[in-house]
């Protein structure tokens, strides 16, 4: 199994600054995943982080509002820019377990609070 | 567009009885459909995967099932225990990408 570490864990950000989301693997992994989960909902792919190059974002999200990196196997940054309290969700990184068939490994999440 | 829907929000059992949960969908033929539990503040994690040319998986006290005639599957946790309080997620495989449903929240009472 993966262990995967997500910082921060939780913030209170103030609307229209950006933050930051880091996610770290203990293990090389081919395909890594930005979820989002807002209250009473269930997880809403923003976007697949590949490796070396741009991400491949899902219909609604959008680069300049949610800009990732991926600059090796092992980790992953997510910036939420220009916050408004809309983006108040816990922001879940997962990846795909290598050799697995399909299953997915997520962090605990970081959760953001946007007044 | 693909659909998923779990049939209720929130399913209340008593401890030992079997708890069913159910999973539709919609649009798509996936070729395998997976189950997850998220307890709160958790992310979620990974129980049971069942292929479209399975009619039946079973781990431990669990069992899912794979309609593809009936685009449906059921998960099964036979004598639920109150530790098997928690949200049931259930997803498959859109273009390489998991696509989850809203879940459903089991209380097993004791």
């Amino acid at each position: 199994s993966a262990v995967i570490s997500q910082k921060p864990s939780r913030d209170i950000c103030q609307r229209g600054t950006s933050l930051t989301i880091q996610c770290q693997v203990d293990s090389q992994v081919t395909m890594m995943f930005w979820y989002r989960q807002q209250p009473g909902q269930s997880l809403t792919l923003i976007a697949t982080a590949n490796q070396g190059s741009e991400a491949t974002y899902e219909s609604g999200f959008v680069i300049d509002k949610f800009p990732i990196s991926r600059p090796n196997l092992t980790f992953s940054t997510l910036t939420v820019s220009n916050m408004s309290p809309e983006d108040s969700s816990i922001y879940l990184c997962s990846v795909l377990r290598t050799g697995g068939v399909g299953e997915l490994f997520f962090g605990e999440g970081s959760r953001l609070t946007v007044l | 567009s693909q659909k998923i829907e779990q049939n209720s929000e929130a399913l209340n059992i008593q401890e030992g009885k079997t708890a069913t949960l159910t999973c539709n969908y919609t649009n798509y033929s996936p070729a395998y459909l997976q189950w997850y539990r998220q307890d709160p503040g958790r992310g979620p994690v990974f129980l049971l995967l069942i292929r479209e040319n399975e009619k039946e998986k079973r781990k431990e006290r669990l069992k899912v099932t794979f309609d593809t005639t009936l685009k449906q599957s059921l998960f099964h946790i036979t004598a639920s225990q109150p530790a098997d309080s928690a949200t049931y997620l259930c997803a498959l495989e859109v273009r390489t990408a998991l696509i989850f449903g809203k879940g459903t929240t089991l209380s097993v009472s004791s």
